[in-house]
């Protein structure tokens, strides 16, 4: 059974502070992985989607790796911002063109100003 | 676009009642699915549907029944509504045809059962 873990659980950092989270899972079968952002109260919103074929994904500030061998991603965001504060989830896929997400518990970041 | 939409955004039930939670999307997506969120367990899928007329269980099914009668709607029906069901639900859909398309989420419908 596919597990996934991510670590921290929280993160509070100053503002500008550059940052990794962690994600890692026990099945290194998987078709893609998905970083989100989840605000207090509301739905998840994708920031990156990697696929299993490649190593990272990059938009603006933020930088997402995958080893599928070792079964790690690492969640990077540069120059970091109040309004950065949120829960990051990462999900793995499987199933039907990777429709089938398993997710880990999330990484609470705190920026303060 | 709308994107996914649910409803309602708040619900509270008393054990034994049924309600249906509604999912829509207008992406014209043929992969619909639910979770559920709850505290130091992650979301975890209940549902998935890959077309109309196509459903399977995923990793917590019992207690809830799903249809997709069209590509739009996917609700979900709790028949017996039990506090162990007090939870916040998001619905997701994306396109099936590759494993590059993300996922979309709706805003998520968040019910207690007392």
């Amino acid at each position: 059974k596919q597990e996934v873990t991510q670590i921290p659980a929280a993160l509070s950092v100053p503002e500008g502070e550059n940052l990794v989270l962690n994600c890692s899972f026990t099945d290194s079968a998987i078709y893609n992985l998905q970083w989100f952002r989840q605000d207090p109260g509301k739905g998840l919103t994708s920031l990156l989607l990697i696929q299993s074929s490649q190593r990272e994904q990059t938009s603006g500030r933020l930088n997402a790796s995958l080893d599928k061998s070792s079964g790690r991603s690492t969640l990077y965001i540069a120059a970091s911002q109040p309004g950065d504060s949120a829960t990051y989830l990462c999900a793995v896929s499987r199933g039907t063109s990777g429709s089938r997400l398993t997710f880990g518990e999330g990484t609470q970041l705190t920026v303060n100003p | 676009n709308a994107g996914v939409t649910q409803t309602p955004k708040f619900q509270v039930l008393k054990t034994g009642q049924s309600m249906t939670l509604q999912c829509a999307q207008d992406m014209n997506h043929e992969y619909m699915s639910w979770y559920r969120q709850d505290p130091g367990m992650g979301l975890r899928l209940i549902h998935y549907s890959v077309g109309a007329g196509i459903t399977d269980q995923g990793e917590v099914p019992n207690g809830y029944n799903v249809s997709r009668s069209t590509t739009e709607d996917f609700p979900l029906r709790l028949l017996s509504a039990a506090p162990s069901q007090t939870s916040v639900y998001f619905c997701a859909s994306k396109i099936l045809a590759s494993s590059s398309y993300e996922q979309y989420f709706g805003p998520g419908t968040r019910l207690t059962v007392t």
